[in-house]
């Protein structure tokens, strides 16, 4: 089976860096991705590490440690749209399957 | 506009009811997915689809039933709705590919009254 495990909330600035932590449990891994959600919107995909190390997409990192069963997401200068909730996601290589964490809810202020 | 595509976005119904949600993919995905989202934003899988085949069946309520009729489509029925059922249900597609991410429709906010 899997289970992914993330803290809640957190609250930054406006230009702050916001690292988000994963750690999983999986038979069959076969990935780790991020998704963003606004309010109200759907999830949509933000990264995916496949292989140990950082990812950089503009403002976005998201590293992976497979021995650890860890990844994080790492928001650089943060914006007012990245107020959302951050999700990791592990996929099942077994049946394809993507399973999300809780969510971590960032919340950007002025 | 390639996308994912739901109908309706919003769903009012009384107990009892049945109901069905519609998903299009237009990105020529060859798996598409139901998940169900809480009130407190979890996000879980009830059913996955490739190429029209069942691959995945969640620990979900026989009241619900998924049908393909084709690869770009996946809707759900849901029999004797019930207030539990209330939530935000999302279709999603994909490649299988690990690397490729989930593409979601803009969701099915359900409400049981």
């Amino acid at each position: 089976g899997q289970s992914l495990e993330q803290p809640s909330e957190v609250t930054a600035v406006e230009g702050a860096i916001v690292q988000i932590n994963c750690t999983y449990q999986t038979s069959g891994f076969y990935g780790l991705s991020w998704y963003q959600q606004h309010d109200g919107g759907a999830p949509t995909f933000l990264s995916y590490n496949g292989l140990d190390g950082l990812e950089e997409t503009g403002r976005f990192s998201s590293f992976l440690s497979r021995s650890d069963s860890y990844g994080y997401l790492l928001l650089q200068e943060l914006q007012m749209k990245d107020s959302a909730s951050y999700f990791c996601a592990v996929r099942d290589k077994g049946n394809n399957r993507l399973a999300f964490g809780k969510g971590n809810q960032v919340v950007v202020i002025p | 506009d390639t996308a994912v595509s739901q109908t309706p976005k919003y769903l009012v119904t009384q107990m009892g009811n049945d109901k069905s949600i519609k998903c299009e993919q237009n990105l020529g995905h060859d798996t598409m997915y139901w998940y169900k989202q809480d009130s407190k934003k979890f996000l879980k899988i009830m059913f996955s689809y490739n190429n029209k085949e069942l691959i995945i069946n969640e620990t979900v309520p026989n009241r619900f039933s998924p049908k393909s009729p084709d690869k770009a489509h996946l809707n759900l029925h849901i029999n004797s709705l019930e207030l539990g059922d209330s939530a935000v249900y999302f279709c999603a597609s994909s490649q299988p590919q690990g690397s490729s991410g989930y593409t979601f429709g803009s969701g099915t906010r359900l409400t049981v009254v």
